[in-house]
């Protein structure tokens, strides 16, 4: 069964840092893109950015470009976001996917809450 | 890059057949098959019910479809339930290689 546990959320101060894990289970973790999406309680779904099998390549939306950075780590199966100069904008909940486009099936996490206030 | 175009809300009683549409450029939507579609309940997390513009994942019922005319991708679900209550949410791979959301439908079944 295909299994993806967040991790790493919190409240921080705007400007902060924080880091947010995925742990991935039940499925070949190096052969699949994975994603972030986030989700403002109450509001709609937003892509952040998403990295390929290998982590060589990612890509990332204008709102978090130069402030966020993907990465993973094939040999725990671990997906990875670091945020920096968190802004009150970015209070959401961050959900690790894979497969989120192009394929016959989606996985979500449960979702972890960032919370970015003083 | 602003996101797909949907309308907030829609509505129809049970049994009924309802259309939403999302609406984006030829960098998104218009310029590529990989349109998804994604119901999610409150407080769960979303679920794929339709992928590349058309196609049923395993295990969604043959009430939901989906089609795309130039830049414009739609989603219909017929034969409405009270189960298909939620909102509704596309999305679509970009030119940027990114990926790109609609705002989000919800729709009520009176």
């Amino acid at each position: 069964e295909v299994q993806l546990v967040e991790s790493g959320g919190g409240l921080v101060q705007p400007g902060g840092s924080l880091r947010l894990s995925c742990a991935a289970s039940g499925f070949t973790f190096s052969s699949y893109w994975m994603h972030w999406v986030r989700q403002v309680p109450g509001k709609g779904l937003v892509w952040v950015s998403r990295i390929n099998p290998d982590g060589s390549s990612t890509f990332y939306a204008d709102s978090v470009k130069g402030r966020f950075t993907i990465s993973r780590d094939n040999a725990r199966s671990t997906l990875y976001l670091q945020m920096n100069s968190l802004r009150a904008e970015d209070t959401a909940v961050y959900y690790c996917v894979r497969d989120l486009i192009a394929a016959d099936s989606s996985y979500w996490g449960q979702g972890t809450l960032v919370t970015v206030s003083s | 890059q602003s996101a797909l175009t949907q309308p907030a809300s829609v509505s129809g009683s049970p049994g009924q057949s309802i259309t939403i549409s999302c609406t984006g450029t030829s960098s998104d939507v218009g310029g590529y098959k990989y349109v998804s579609w994604y119901q999610q309940h409150p407080g769960k997390a979303p679920k794929l019910m339709i992928y590349d513009v058309s196609n049923r994942p395993s295990g969604v019922s043959n009430r939901f479809s989906g089609s795309k005319s130039g830049n414009t991708a739609s989603l219909t679900i017929s034969g409405l339930q009270a189960e298909d209550e939620a909102d509704y949410y596309c999305n679509s791979h970009t030119s940027s290689s990114t990926v790109i959301f609609g705002g989000g439908t919800k729709l009520t079944v009176l």
